[in-house]
This record gives C-alpha cells, structure tokens and sequence, in this order.
C-alpha cells in the first residue's frame, strides 16, 4: 500500500491552520497513524486510529478520514510544530510510511 | 521510563553480515511487539519498515527487500530484540532505529517509543 503526502513542504506562520493530506493507494479503514519528527530526533507519536489523539498532544492538532483519504490539521501553528509530519498505514504489511510534510515558517 | 538501546552497527562490506541489539526497559517486554525500521541519512522523513516480531516471537514479518537476508528475533529473558543481517548491500545503508508499537499485541496504534538508532554502512 502506497501512502502519498502532500504538500511534501509548507510555508505557514504562528497562528495558522494547517492541513496535511495522506492519501493510500488502496483502502486502508482507519488505521493510519500520524507523526511528527523535529530535526535530529525520533518521531513522536501524535495520532493513531486515524482521528484519536495520542496522550499529551496539544488538542490542536487533529486526524481525520477513513479509507483512502486522511487530513492532519493543526488548528493554530505554534512555533514547537515548525517540524516534519509523516503518516504510516498500519492496515497490512508490509507496512508503509508517508514521505512527510516539512512545516516551515514563512 | 521506556528506554530503547540499539548497538552493533558499523562499517561492513558488501556481502558482509552484522547483528544488530535493541535493550529494552521500563516496560513488560515480552508483551508487546517490536519493529526494526530504518531512515536513509540525511533523506528527511524517509522511513522503511523492515521487520517486526510479535510479543512471543512466534510471528516474524519482513519487508520483501531484506526477506530471505535478515532475520528478527527476541529474547524476553534479555528484553532485548535483534535483527541479523546478512547479505549486505550497499542500499541498506541506514540509521537502524528499533522501536515498540503502542498497544500490547497489536500494531494498530502505532508506534509510540523510538530508539535513538544506530547507524549501518555497506561499503568496500
């Protein structure tokens, strides 16, 4: 199963709202997890069931979709969530992962 | 605290062999599934899966790429996971991070801790 991001980069300032796209090549339920990964660190865990926010993550952020089409939001960018995003199908093996999103200031 | 500690990386030549080690601690071990999966240096968020083992380690799963080259394997007496890898070629050059899903038993929540990973060379 193929996972395609996009875009694959975004310029966006403090404040802003955000939304990232995950599309699978086929469908995939809702088991599709989202994580952030800032520079020279391992990912964190933000979304897991396609819409159920993992523990400690600020409620701005949020999951949506099902089947073949998935959208991370960030309701209000702060200045910690200048980072890269990526999904991961967890549907079958082999299990596949998105080519990210890198979150830019503007 | 859950802790991931990956070693046995290095420099090998094609064709070469390397054992890799994940020490886990801070949870039950042996009741979760662990994963190995990689990221080309330098490559951004280029993540691969390349093999996961169930909590018993009665079922092994592996990326067509390394099937039949590397094996996943686990010693809940040790709370450690390993990944032999055998067959090297030069494109599985990578930083190798283990990792543990988040619910016992099941992959479907993700993964939730990452080790800091450690870094495979295949070169001559």
């Amino acid at each position: 199963i193929q996972l395609s991001q996009s875009p694959s980069s975004l310029s966006a300032s403090v404040g802003d709202r955000v939304t990232i796209t995950c599309r699978a090549s086929q469908g995939i339920g809702s088991y599709l997890v989202w994580y952030q990964q800032e520079p020279g660190k391992v990912p964190k865990l933000l979304i897991y069931g396609a819409s159920t926010l993992q523990s400690g993550v600020p409620s701005r952020f949020s999951g949506s979709g099902s089947g073949t089409d998935f959208t991370l939001t960030i309701s209000s960018l702060q200045p910690e969530d200048f980072a890269s995003y990526f999904c991961q199908q967890v549907d079958s093996y082999p299990l596949t992962f998105g080519g990210g999103t890198k979150v830019e200031i503007k | 605290e859950v802790q991931l500690l990956e070693s046995g990386g290095g420099l090998v030549q094609p064709g070469g062999s390397l054992r890799l080690s994940c020490a886990a601690s801070g949870f039950s071990f042996s009741t979760y599934a662990m994963t190995w999966v990689r990221q080309s240096p330098g490559k951004g968020v280029d993540w691969v899966w390349v093999s996961t083992i169930s909590d018993s380690g009665g079922a092994k799963l592996y990326a067509d790429s390394v099937k039949g080259r590397f094996t996943i394997s686990r010693d809940n007496s040790k709370n450690t996971v390993y990944l032999q890898m055998d067959s090297l070629r030069a494109e599985d050059s990578a930083v190798f991070h283990c990792a543990r899903y988040k619910m016992p038993t099941t992959i479907r929540g993700g993964i939730d801790f990452w080790g800091q990973g450690i870094l495979v060379t295949v070169s001559s």
